[in-house]
C-alpha cells in the first residue's frame, strides 16, 4: 500500500532563509509525486509534480523537490523564504489510477 | 476559467438533518472525488468516481454517499450527519491520464 511520512509537523524559518520541508514515501511501483499548499481558508494549490520524468523538478514561486528513489523521498525546497509561503504544505503520492494519497501536512512558519 | 466548484463554504447542521454538498467541474475531467481533511489526519478520500454511472468507496466512506448523473457534477449526500462528520470537505477532479487534481474551496462543515 501507498504511503506518505512528511517528517516535520511545523517548520519554521526566517524570511530570506531556505526552506527544507522532508517527505518519505512508500510504494511498490513507480509513483507520480506531488506537492500542495494550502494557505489559511483556501483550497489546495499544486505547487509541482514528479511523473518519472526529470528527477529534479521546478514547481511555482521559486519551489523544487528531488525525487531519489534510493532514498525514497521527495523533499520540497527553496532557496529564500517569502512572507507569503507561510502555509500548509502536503506532500501527496499516486499510484494506482488517480488516487491520491497524503501526508499529514506541514505548517510552514516564516518569521521577519 | 477552469474550476471546480463546491456549495456551501460553510454549513452548520445538525445531528441527523439530511445534507448535499455539491461539486462541480468544468474540465470534461472523468476522474472525481471527495476527501475530508482533519487536523494531522492530510486529507483522506471518501468517494471516488471514474465516470457516469461509475462510484466506489474510499478509505472513509462510511455516513456518506455519492452519485455521478453527469460528468460534470459529483454530490456528496450524508443523510443522516452525525458530529464526528464535522470537518472540511474538498472535491477534486482529473483526468485518468495522471494524477493532476483540481480542487475546489472546500466545504466546512459542523454538525451539532
Amino acid at each position: 500500500a501507498q504511503s506518505v511520512t512528511q517528517l516535520d509537523s511545523h517548520v519554521s524559518v526566517s524570511e530570506g532563509t531556505p526552506v527544507l520541508l522532508r517527505c518519505n514515501y512508500s510504494s511498490s511501483y513507480s509513483p507520480s509525486l506531488f506537492w500542495y499548499v494550502q494557505h489559511p481558508n483556501k483550497g489546495l494549490q499544486l505547487l509541482l509534480k514528479y511523473t518519472s520524468a526529470a528527477t529534479l523538478v521546478k514547481g511555482i514561486n521559486g519551489f523544487e523537490a528531488e525525487f531519489k528513489k534510493s532514498e525514497t523521498s521527495f523533499h520540497l525546497t527553496k532557496p529564500s523564504a517569502h512572507m507569503s509561503d507561510a502555509a500548509e504544505y502536503f506532500c501527496v503520492v499516486s499510484q494506482y489510477g488517480n488516487k491520491l494519497v497524503f501526508g499529514a501536512g506541514t505548517i510552514l512558519r516564516v518569521k521577519s | 476559467e477552469a474550476q471546480v466548484t463546491q456549495n456551501p463554504r460553510y454549513l452548520i447542521t445538525v445531528t441527523g438533518k439530511k445534507l448535499t454538498v455539491t461539486c462541480s467541474q468544468n474540465m470534461n475531467h472523468e476522474y472525481m472525488s471527495w476527501y475530508r481533511q482533519d487536523p494531522g489526519l492530510g486529507l483522506r478520500q471518501i468517494y471516488y468516481s471514474m465516470n457516469v454511472e461509475v462510484t466506489d468507496k474510499g478509505d472513509v466512506p462510511e455516513g456518506y454517499k455519492v452519485s455521478r448523473k453527469e460528468k460534470r457534477n459529483f454530490p456528496l449526500i450524508l443523510e443522516s450527519p452525525s458530529p464526528n462528520q464535522t470537518s472540511l470537505y474538498f472535491c477534486a477532479s482529473s483526468t485518468l491520464r495522471d494524477g493532476e487534481a483540481f480542487f475546489g474551496q472546500g466545504t466546512r462543515l459542523t454538525v451539532v
